[in-house]
């Protein structure tokens, strides 16, 4: 098992470009997330999806919109870049929103 | 509110010393979850606390749930430079549809 997996590892974009964050996972989880990882932050969630179909906003939404098609998918998209979405993104999955979260290796942003 | 502050922000020590790292909130949370991260990589479980009271071990770790629930505190014993990493604690949202991570503490073990 892969477990989750997320490209680009890094990323530079320019103020206004957009891009996709990917994230897959072959553990049949149904419950996904996304976070940002800022310096002296933790880790603040972005947006999660219970299951294919069903999204939800999370902490710091704004700026990020996502869907989720399958069971294995849940990118993240940047519509329009702003140096403040520079961060460090993790995808994370689980059985239960409360259980065991298993995270993806990263995606380093830089906005500039 | 769904705050959980960690302490240290960071901690510098020497190889074989021992800490104590902590995580409070000021509401009470059904469960806690102890995870650690490694430079360049995402986080990873070390434990999940649930009773008031509770003391988990993991080899040189000691984890232990505060009896109100509103704490919890990470113990190392002869600590070693594979300990390096961020210490993040995380806890049940509102709703308990997510898990919500405190800032985490920064720990560096000396060789």
């Amino acid at each position: 098992n892969a477990g989750v997996t997320q490209t680009p590892k890094f990323q530079v974009l320019k103020t206004g470009q957009s891009m996709t964050l990917q994230c897959a996972q072959d553990m049949n989880h149904e419950y996904m997330s996304w976070y940002r990882q800022d310096p002296g932050m933790g880790l603040r969630l972005i947006h999660y999806s219970v299951g294919a179909g069903i999204t939800d906003q999370g902490e710091v939404p704004n700026g990020y919109n996502v869907s989720r098609s399958t069971t294995e998918d849940f990118p993240l998209r940047l519509l329009s870049a702003a140096p403040s979405q520079t961060s460090v993104y993790f995808c994370a999955s689980s059985l239960h929103p409360t259980y065991e979260q298993y995270f993806g290796p990263g995606t380093r942003l830089t906005v500039t | 509110t769904q705050l959980l502050e960690q302490s240290p922000q960071f901690l510098s020590i020497q190889e074989g010393e021992n800490l104590t790292v902590y995580c409070n909130s000021s509401s009470v949370f059904s469960s806690l979850q102890w995870y650690r991260q490694e430079p360049g990589e995402g986080p990873v479980l070390l434990v999940t606390v649930v009773t008031g009271g509770e003391v988990k071990k993991l080899k040189r770790l000691t984890f232990q749930f505060g009896d109100a629930r509103k704490d919890s505190s990470l113990h190392i014993t002869a600590a070693q430079p594979g300990d390096t990493g961020l210490y993040l604690c995380a806890r049940p949202g509102t709703g308990a549809n997510n898990l919500f991570f405190g800032t985490g503490t920064r720990l560096t073990v000396i060789p």
